[in-house]
């Protein structure tokens, strides 16, 4: 069983350009969830998404990120006009349906996105 | 959430124990205990969870204080591979949403 897969691991943007940030979730895991860690900090949760619903965005910057988990394929967080500010390490996590403290979410080894 | 505290570095010993000391003592009757670890900026890693009783599993064991106000993550045998970013997160939520601290820099020395 696969763990939670991200690509690119490692992506470079000039300025200005768009990053697209892909991951598959463990099998049989329906949630995906995108964090993001800045140099020398700590990891900030950024989107939470089920198949084909956003259930809570309030970690994502209001403007130029976007997230979706299709009915098919991978979850894709994308950054329009990339900044230098937006270079850090891109996470994402999955679980699978739950009702109780029963299980935990995995982690990808993440992707790093440089913008320069 | 409750907020956590933690301290910002410990150092242990190879083959020693490392007890990691977490507060919270804001936390609610339905919060959980979290620990996670990342390893020289790999994705985080799940090591163990609770409500009130202590837990033991292959990774770890975590004592939980009978006020729940603070706990403390066990690591029985130190390795050098042990030496991480360890998170302790407090949390009712049972999704994956969790928020993460500055958690302690536990660094294993031979």
């Amino acid at each position: 069983n696969a763990g939670v897969m991200q690509n690119p691991r490692h992506l470079v943007r000039r300025r200005g350009q768009e990053a697209r940030l892909r991951c598959s979730p463990m099998k049989g895991h329906s949630h995906v969830y995108w964090y993001r860690q800045l140099p020398e900090e700590g990891l900030k949760f950024m989107v939470y998404l089920q198949k084909e619903n956003i259930i809570d965005e309030s970690g994502m910057p209001k403007e130029r990120f976007s997230a979706e988990f299709p009915k098919e394929g991978p979850s894709i967080l994308r950054i329009q006009q990339v900044v230098r500010g937006d270079s850090a390490a891109y996470f994402c996590a999955s679980s699978p349906v739950r009702t109780a403290h029963d299980t935990e979410a995995f982690f990808g080894q993440g992707t790093r996105l440089t913008v320069v | 959430d409750a907020k956590t505290t933690q301290p910002p570095s410990m150092d242990c010993a190879e083959g020693r124990a490392a007890n990691l000391p977490c507060n919270h003592s804001t936390i609610s009757g339905n919060e959980y205990v979290y620990w996670y670890r990342q390893i020289h900026s790999q994705g985080p890693q799940y090591i163990i969870h609770g409500l009130k009783n202590n837990e033991t599993n292959e990774m770890a064991s975590l004592i939980i204080t009978e006020d729940r106000k603070s706990s403390t993550l066990i690591l029985p045998h130190a390795t050098l591979r042990d030496t991480a970013v360890y998170y302790c997160i407090v949390t009712a939520s049972n999704t994956g949403k969790l928020i993460f601290g500055q958690g302690t820099t536990l660094q294993v020395k031979p």
